[in-house]
C-alpha cells in the first residue's frame, strides 16, 4: 500500500542554519505530495504542495521539489528562524479513486537563537 | 473559504462518560471529511472518513464512531471514555487535493 517514510525528529539548528527535512513515499500511480507544519497546539497548516514530477513547491523561505526517480520529496529552507519551530508532515494524496491521505510520522524541530 | 470549526478547543472528561465532538466546515458541499487523533508526540491516526451525508469508513475499531447528519456536519462520538482515548482530535476536509484542517480539540479523559 501506499506510504511516507520521514526522517525521525527531533531537529535542533540554530538560528540561520540551513535545514533539510527527508521525506519519500511509494505510491502507485501519480499522487499529489504534500508539506504540512503543525505549531504547538494547533491544527495542521498547508505549507506547499507539489502534484506532479519535477514540480516545486515553495512558500515562507521553504522549498521541495517531486522527484519521482527517487520517490523523494525533501524539505530545505536555506536559513532558519526561531519561529520556524515546529512539527513538519509529509503527506500524499493517491489521486487513484481512494479518498485517504497518507501521513508521515512527523519531524519536530527546534530551532535555537 | 474552507474553514473548518471544531469545538470545544479542549475538553476534560471522566472514564466511562460520553463524547461528543462536533465539527462543521464551509465552502464547497458534499466535501470528504475525516477525524484524526494525534496522541501526544506522535503523527496522525484516520479514525473515519465520509464521502456523503450517512457514509462513514471507519480506520480503526474502538470505541469511537462517527456520524454524518448534514452535508457539513462531522460528528465523532463515544458511548463511554477509555483513558486510551485521550488525545488530539482533528477533523479535516479535501479540496481539490488538498486537506484543510481545523484547530483541533484537545481531549483529556481522567
Amino acid at each position: 500500500g501506499d506510504s511516507v517514510t520521514q526522517m525521525e525528529g527531533p531537529v535542533t539548528l540554530s538560528e540561520e542554519a540551513f535545514l533539510t527535512i527527508n521525506c519519500t513515499y511509494t505510491a502507485t500511480g501519480y499522487p499529489s505530495l504534500f508539506w504540512y507544519v503543525q505549531y504547538p497546539g494547533e491544527g495542521l497548516q498547508l505549507l506547499l504542495k507539489a502534484t506532479k514530477a519535477d514540480d516545486k513547491g515553495s512558500n515562507k523561505g521553504f522549498e521541495a521539489t517531486y522527484r519521482k526517480e527517487t520517490t523523494s520529496f525533501h524539505l530545505e529552507k536555506g536559513s532558519v528562524q526561531v519561529s520556524d519551530s515546529a512539527v513538519y508532515f509529509c503527506a500524499l494524496y493517491p489521486n487513484s479513486g481512494t479518498y485517504k491521505y497518507i501521513f508521515g510520522t512527523g519531524t519536530r524541530l527546534k530551532v535555537l537563537a | 473559504s474552507q474553514t473548518i470549526h471544531q469545538w470545544p478547543a479542549t475538553l476534560v472528561q471522566p472514564v466511562g462518560s460520553p463524547l461528543s465532538l462536533e465539527c462543521t466546515v464551509e465552502g464547497t458541499s458534499n466535501p470528504n471529511l475525516y477525524w484524526y487523533r494525534q496522541a501526544a508526540g506522535r503523527g496522525l491516526q484516520l479514525l473515519f472518513y465520509s464521502v456523503g451525508i450517512g457514509q462513514i469508513s471507519s480506520e480503526v475499531p474502538q470505541n469511537l464512531s462517527a456520524s454524518r447528519p448534514q452535508d457539513r456536519q462531522f460528528i465523532l462520538s463515544s458511548k463511554k471514555l477509555l483513558l486510551s482515548d485521550s488525545g488530539f482530535y482533528l477533523c479535516a476536509r479535501r479540496y481539490n487535493t488538498e486537506a484543510f484542517f481545523g484547530q483541533g480539540t484537545r481531549l483529556t479523559v481522567v
